[in-house]
């Protein structure tokens, strides 16, 4: 079944513990991206990746890593994750760039007390 | 700055009543347009997309979205909703076929049944 999985689906972390949210697609995706949804703001863009090796920053990046090893894995990591991050996380990716329909993950729920 | 606004936060309807939803977005060129659908608790997926061609645009669920280009519009219709289209919605624009794609920040129908 073509999907994009992600884990942990629920987490709650302490300020400045690093953590790291797994992202992995099976349909041999180019484009992978990260969003943020936070309530009355939408959706909105972390950062993507075009290819491996090739990530670039979104509308909100501060805060945040990534990485693209290979093409079917874009882990999103907080080096020191704060409260402000606490949001719902979504991974997406898509056949190439952004023309094309985005597949989007269960989402994670991350909490930082 | 690239922007998308949806105009509802917020909206309720009974069931077989007629829905539209706004969706303007800023001056940018070229645009690919998008309209995605959340239910309760899932992970976004696509209703309908426009690149080009015929503006009118059907899409999964009976829902339609008309691309009116002199008002930087793509408003998603479907003429008579059912309880099950409580959910929310996210109009979504690519630029310039740019590698980022904007989101609204979403309105949540509710459907009385």
């Amino acid at each position: 079944e073509a999907q994009v999985t992600q884990n942990p689906r629920y987490l709650i972390t302490v300020t400045g513990k690093k953590l790291t949210v797994t992202c992995s697609q099976n349909m041999n995706h180019e484009y992978m991206s990260w969003y943020r949804q936070d309530p009355g703001l939408g959706l909105r863009q972390i950062y993507y990746s075009m290819n491996v090796e090739v990530t670039d920053k979104g509308d909100v990046p501060e805060g945040y890593k990534v990485s693209r090893k290979e093409k079917r894995n874009f882990p999103l990591i907080l080096e020191s994750p704060s409260p402000n991050q606490t949001s719902l996380y979504f991974c997406a990716s898509s056949l190439a760039r952004t023309t094309y329909e985005q597949y989007f993950g269960p989402g994670t729920r991350l909490t930082v007390t | 700055a690239q922007s998308v606004s949806q105009h509802n936060h917020h909206v309720i309807l009974s069931e077989a009543a007629s829905l539209e939803l706004g969706c303007n977005y800023s001056y940018g060129g070229t645009v690919n347009l998008f309209w995605y659908v959340q239910y309760p608790g899932q992970h976004l997926q696509l209703l309908l997309k426009y690149f080009s061609g015929d503006p009118l645009v059907k899409g999964i669920k009976g829902f339609e979205a008309e691309f009116i280009k002199s008002k930087f519009s793509f408003n998603l219709r479907k003429p008579s909703v059912q309880w099950s289209d409580t959910a929310e919605y996210f109009c979504a624009v690519n630029f310039n076929r740019d590698d980022k794609i904007i989101f609204g920040k979403g309105t949540r129908l509710h459907i009385l049944p």
